[in-house]
């Protein structure tokens, strides 16, 4: 099967521009999580969604991140503005349920000059 | 609140060396716990999982890990590294049983195998 796909696989910004992230994830999975990883530490989960109803987002700055899935398959994560803080890999993981593993994508770097 | 601690950002062992991850948790009930790998550019993949079945796991690619309960550990081990297990490894809990939920992360190990 067909794993996550993330786009892009990197990108550059300058501060106070905006982004934003596109997870397809693999077919049939019902969960659908945005995590944040910054370098030399574990991911942090931003989002999780359950069909295109959000179950979690209370680590979401939700300031200036913002996310959706319609229809419940693909999902966009947005960032705007973005600081330099935002720096990171954005990953997308997807799930059966909530009681099946993770299936993570490749990532999205995220450079803020 | 659930934790993990990995001791060690950075681990160097020889090829052919044995490989020991160390991952220590904070749970005031039994949880699940996890190793995931993250090689380089990539998505973590889930290398092994405790859910109270057996307290010796054995994962993909020859890796294994040790829950201890007494010692709040779950150490990842692998009798004899080859210069593909280097990669960065996370430990992590959920403090869902039955689930994949909620995971929490550690911050990582970086495994390095010298020739």
């Amino acid at each position: 099967e067909a794993g996550v796909a993330q786009s892009p696989r990197y990108k550059i910004i300058e501060k106070r521009q905006s982004v934003a992230f596109w997870c397809n994830p693999i077919s049939g999975h019902a969960t659908l999580y945005w995590y944040q990883q910054i370098l030399g530490q574990g991911p942090k989960l931003l989002i999780q969604f359950q069909n295109n109803g959000v179950v979690d987002d209370s680590q979401l700055p939700k300031d200036r991140f913002s996310a959706e899935r319609l229809k419940g398959v693909d999902s966009t994560l947005k960032i705007q503005p973005a600081k330099l803080e935002d720096s990171a890999v954005y990953l997308c993981a997807s799930s059966k349920r909530r009681d099946q593993p993770q299936h993570f994508g490749d990532g999205t770097r995220l450079s803020i000059l | 609140a659930q934790s993990v601690t990995q001791l060690g950002s950075h681990v160097s062992v020889s090829e052919g060396a044995l490989v020991l991850l160390r991952c220590n948790y904070s749970s005031s009930v039994p949880p699940y716990l996890f190793w995931y790998v993250q090689y380089p550019n990539q998505g973590l993949q889930l290398l092994l999982k405790y859910t109270s079945a057996a307290t010796l796991v054995k994962g993909i690619n020859g890796f294994e890990a040790e829950f201890k309960k007494s010692e709040t550990s779950f150490h990842l081990t692998k009798p004899s590294a080859h210069m593909s297990d280097a990669a960065e490894y996370f430990c992590a809990v959920t403090p869902m049983k039955t689930s994949y939920d909620k995971v929490i992360f550690g911050p990582g190990t970086s495994l390095s195998v010298i020739p």
